[in-house]
């Protein structure tokens, strides 16, 4: 299986500051003959199911706000809240899709 | 809008068969956009993928559950359902549906949307 490690576990970020998530797969997700990352980024608000931000590793979901954005290649990957809102409270995941079974980061929680 | 719900007991013995079921709405199960997926969420576990069907009934299971789950789909209701044997306290977790999201590619990616999850406790 391929392992999912995010990092931290959890972070406290100001209103309006850039939080920063990192997610580290054991091997690569990265399909060099598409030049595509394998990757997905979901939000978990309390009490709400997963909703997906990003996949591809960088490609925002339709309606997510475009302070999200997601980055990097081949094993690490980083979610990106350029300016933290109030309603981005939540604990967000890493999922790869390059191979079964599909798999899910541990979760970083988010807090003002 | 692709919506999902969830339904089933939320109290099952231990041995006993887990089943639940996800009703779509909003749109077609025959769509080749979609598999169809469970996934459960437990403190000791995280987020875990059990398994996902297509409209034709074509499945992908987690091997580490493999032996206990059958996922079967009913288009014609616009349903599909988990069944998941022999269950113990380490099934205990929220279960969801989602629709599991098929481009570019043959196999299918991400989850979305998702149900709201209904919460299985196995205990006597």
């Amino acid at each position: 299986d391929i392992v999912m490690t995010q990092s931290p576990d959890s972070l406290a970020v100001s209103l309006g500051e850039r939080a920063t998530i990192n997610c580290k797969s054991s091997q690569s997700v990265l399909n060099s003959s598409k030049n595509k990352n394998y990757l997905a980024w979901y939000q978990q608000r309390a009490g709400q199911a997963p909703k997906v931000l990003i996949y591809w590793a960088s490609t925002r979901e339709s309606g997510v706000p475009d302070r999200f954005s997601g980055s990097g290649s081949g094993t690490d990957f980083t979610l990106t809240i350029s300016s933290l809102q109030a309603e981005d409270v939540a604990v967000y995941y890493c999922q790869q899709y390059f191979r079964t079974p599909w798999t899910f980061g541990q979760g970083t929680k988010v807090e003002i | 809008q692709l919506q999902l719900q969830e339904s089933g007991p939320g109290l099952v013995k231990p041995s006993e068969t887990l089943s639940l079921t996800c009703t779509v709405s909003g749109g077609s199960m025959s769509t080749t956009n979609y598999y169809w997926g469970w996934i459960r969420q437990s403190p000791g576990k995280g987020l875990e993928w059990i398994g996902s069907i297509y409209y034709s009934g074509s499945t992908y299971y987690n091997p580490s559950l493999e032996s206990r789950v059958t996922i079967s789909v009913d288009t014609s209701k616009s349903q599909f359902s988990l069944r998941l044997t022999s269950v113990t306290a380490a099934d205990t977790g929220v279960y969801r549906c989602a629709g599991h999201a098929r481009e570019q590619t043959v196999v299918p990616g991400w989850f979305a949307p998702w149900g709201q999850g209904t919460l299985v406790i196995v205990s006597s």
